[in-house]
């Protein structure tokens, strides 16, 4: 299976803040990188897919980069409802893997 | 809009069954590949079963192969979770969640609310 290693786990911010999370696969993965956002007691929403590509209604404050094996979300200026954990998951091959999670809290 | 309700979680006791439901409306079904995706209290996205649209093939995760089957109906708009011999590991919230192309790779695009699969006795 494909790992992918989420850095940092945790991370604190303020309003206003440019924030980057990386993710890293253990292998090429083509580009089929995918990134969530999901708020305690809620699920998980797609927010980029394809490393770079915004899904439809997500505000342009968010955005993705990077290619093969290493991946990055930003945030380009955090808004309060932004504070939430953050999943990259790869689907380049079964079983599509998630990372373990950026947890964004408020500094 | 695209609507996904999740059903049949429960508290069971180890070694037991469970069938979770997922009733979908808003999209065509039977278009689009259908996944189960759990999280434990706490911790992170697991993904545990996708099926395609159409042909329904399936894929597993091995935490779960030869005890959980997942189906469709695509009559009823309906996916389904069955859960044999249940552990006190698979305890977790169950979220179905639709994938955005017909294949069973892809992103998942729209997600339920969850149902939650306590495994105690």
């Amino acid at each position: 299976d494909i790992q992918m290693t989420q850095s940092p786990s945790s991370l604190s911010a303020s309003v206003g803040d440019r924030v980057t999370i990386t993710c890293q696969a253990s292998q090429d993965i083509n580009n089929y990188l995918n990134w969530y956002q999901q708020k305690p007691g809620k699920a998980p929403k797609l927010l980029i897919y394809d490393a770079s590509n915004l899904e439809t209604g997500v505000p342009s404050r968010f955005s993705g980069s990077g290619s093969g094996t290493d991946f990055t979300f930003t945030i380009s200026s955090l808004q309060a409802e932004d504070f939430a954990t953050y999943y990259c998951q790869q689907y380049d091959t079964l079983p599509p893997g998630f990372g373990q999670g950026t947890k964004l809290d408020i500094k | 809009e695209e609507q996904l309700l999740e059903s049949g979680g429960g508290l069971v006791q180890p070694g037991g069954s469970l069938r979770l439901s997922c009733a979908a409306s808003g999209f065509t079904f039977s278009s689009y590949a259908m996944n189960w995706v759990r999280q434990a209290p706490g911790k992170g996205l697991e993904w545990v079963s996708g099926i395609s649209g159409t042909i329904g093939s399936t894929s597993y995760a091995d935490s779960v192969k030869g005890r959980f089957t997942i189906s469709r109906d695509n009559s009823k708009n309906t996916l389904y979770l069955q859960m044999n011999s249940l552990r006190a590991d698979d305890t977790a919230v169950y979220y179905c969640a639709k994938g955005s192309l017909r294949l069973l790779d892809s992103p998942f695009d729209w997600w339920g609310q969850g149902t939650l699969v306590t495994v105690s006795s």
